[in-house]
């Protein structure tokens, strides 16, 4: 079947530390990979996307790279601030079946002062 | 942009009451879906339509039903509503089939059931 596997959160770090958020995927096909990000009484927005191996998808100084051998599109930033505190959500989807889309539980991410 | 916009951010009904949530979208999407979210269990898909009128179950339909009469509309409807079905509801709208875009999502209606 298709699903997303995230790492479990929360994630503290300090200003300006590295961020990793690791995503694992399974599909029947060939997917797109998406990453969303939910602030504090919010809904998701679209962070990033990747639709085909090899893609690197980024905004805002996240970034993320569509790695087919190893199905993952972990998400990656260099440096974060206080204000990337959010819940961050990996998704797939195969682009048929409705569009619908898989996603991955979540990673709740405190940046610390 | 597209918007997709929820008709209450806050809601607070009590039991055994039938609740409608209301979901509009600007860009003439034909796939719209409904979920809710809970700590820890991430999005679950309730239901989706994929064009006016027409729907489909997601994993968790049981307590929910939906309707959609107009394109731009989807409503997520608690028949008789249970302290269980309080959470976070989220719309999103999607065009056709085959393009790898994103679904957008509404902001989101957090349901309290009293």
């Amino acid at each position: 079947g298709n699903s997303v596997t995230q790492m479990e959160g929360p994630v503290t770090l300090s200003e300006e530390a590295f961020l990793t958020i690791n995503c694992t995927y399974t599909a029947t096909g060939y997917p797109s990979l998406f990453w969303y990000v939910q602030y504090p009484g919010e809904g998701l927005q679209l962070l990033l996307k990747a639709t085909k191996a090899d893609d690197k998808g980024s905004n805002k100084g996240f970034e993320a790279t569509y790695r087919k051998e190893t199905t993952s599109f972990h998400l990656e930033k260099g440096s974060v601030q206080v204000s990337d505190s959010a819940v961050y959500f990996c998704a797939l989807t195969l682009g048929y079946n409705f569009n619908k889309f898989y996603f991955g539980s979540g990673t709740k991410l405190n940046v610390k002062p | 942009d597209v918007k997709v916009t929820q008709s209450s951010r806050y809601l607070v009904k009590r039991t055994g009451e039938k609740v409608f949530l209301e979901c509009v979208q600007d860009m003439d999407h034909e796939n719209m879906f409904w979920y809710r979210q809970d700590p820890g269990l991430g999005l679950r898909l309730i239901y989706f339509s994929y064009d006016v009128k027409m729907k489909e179950k997601g994993d968790i339909p049981e307590g929910y039903s939906v309707s959609r009469e107009k394109k731009e509309r989807f409503s997520l409807i608690l028949e008789s509503a249970s302290t269980n079905q309080t959470s976070m509801y989220l719309c999103a709208s999607i065009p056709g089939q085959g393009t790898n875009q994103p679904q957008h999502f509404g902001d989101g209606t957090r349901l309290s059931i009293l």
